[in-house]
């Protein structure tokens, strides 16, 4: 049963540029959730997808923006990066129905800005 | 708003030791949820455990136990017998029930080193 799968696991990218990254989520799950995780902090909440909506928003600006797919899978994209986007952003999935399951995380890909 | 605190920001420990993560929470609403994740140098976040606020029992799992304790907002986690491999980043985390999207709230994360 394959868990969380991200990528690319490491990206270099300079000021201004544009990135996009992929999380597929753990089978039987139907829902995204993207963090940021600056380093030597806790993981931000950046928003979640469900049916292929984005169902809450965390405090992160225009510039963050996501898709789900029909097959659950998601992408983060990160318009005119600025340095401090440089961190770790995490994926989680999860099933909607019912309470806060827990999530499960991917293991993370790490952005550099330059 | 949501809040988690864990003031500890790294331990050190000699195996075997008992140690103990604080955690204090922040919330208004009257059901929620706190969870302990564990973060290896890996960098994955490993699921420990969730407690919802109408649980106040205290949990154990073989050397993991859990204190919740609604009077004082806390939700500390302790480790008996401390081994190398215990060594990570542990951080607690609040969802709120009225949180659609089950957004979780995340502590700065507490250090813990286990030296042999």
């Amino acid at each position: 049963d394959a868990g969380v799968t991200q990528s690319p696991t490491h990206l270099i990218k300079t000021r201004g540029q544009q990135v996009t990254l992929r999380c597929s989520p753990k089978s039987g799950h139907d829902t995204v959730s993207w963090y940021q995780q600056a380093l030597g902090q806790g993981p931000q909440f950046i928003f979640q997808y469900y049916e292929e909506e984005e169902r809450q928003r965390g405090n992160f600006p225009d510039r963050f923006s996501g898709h789900q797919f029909p097959n659950y899978s998601s992408e983060l994209n990160v318009n005119a990066l600025l340095l401090g986007d440089s961190a770790l952003y995490l994926c989680a999935s999860s099933l909607v129905a019912g309470g806060p399951y827990e999530q499960y995380f991917g293991p993370g890909t790490r952005l550099t800005v330059t | 708003a949501q809040k988690v605190t864990q003031a500890q920001t790294e331990i050190s420990v000699v195996e075997k030791e008992d140690v103990t993560l604080d955690c204090v929470y922040e919330t208004r609403d009257t059901t929620y949820y706190l969870f302990w994740y564990k973060q290896p140098p890996s960098g994955e976040l490993v699921f420990l455990i969730r407690r919802n606020s109408f649980d106040e029992q205290n949990e154990i799992s073989g050397r993991y136990s859990w204190n919740f304790q609604k009077s004082t907002s806390s939700f500390n986690f302790t480790i008996t017998a401390s081994q190398v491999v215990d060594s990570a980043v542990y951080f607690c985390a609040l969802s709120e029930a009225q949180n659609a999207g089950n957004m979780l709230t995340f502590g700065g994360g507490t250090r813990l080193m286990v030296k042999p």
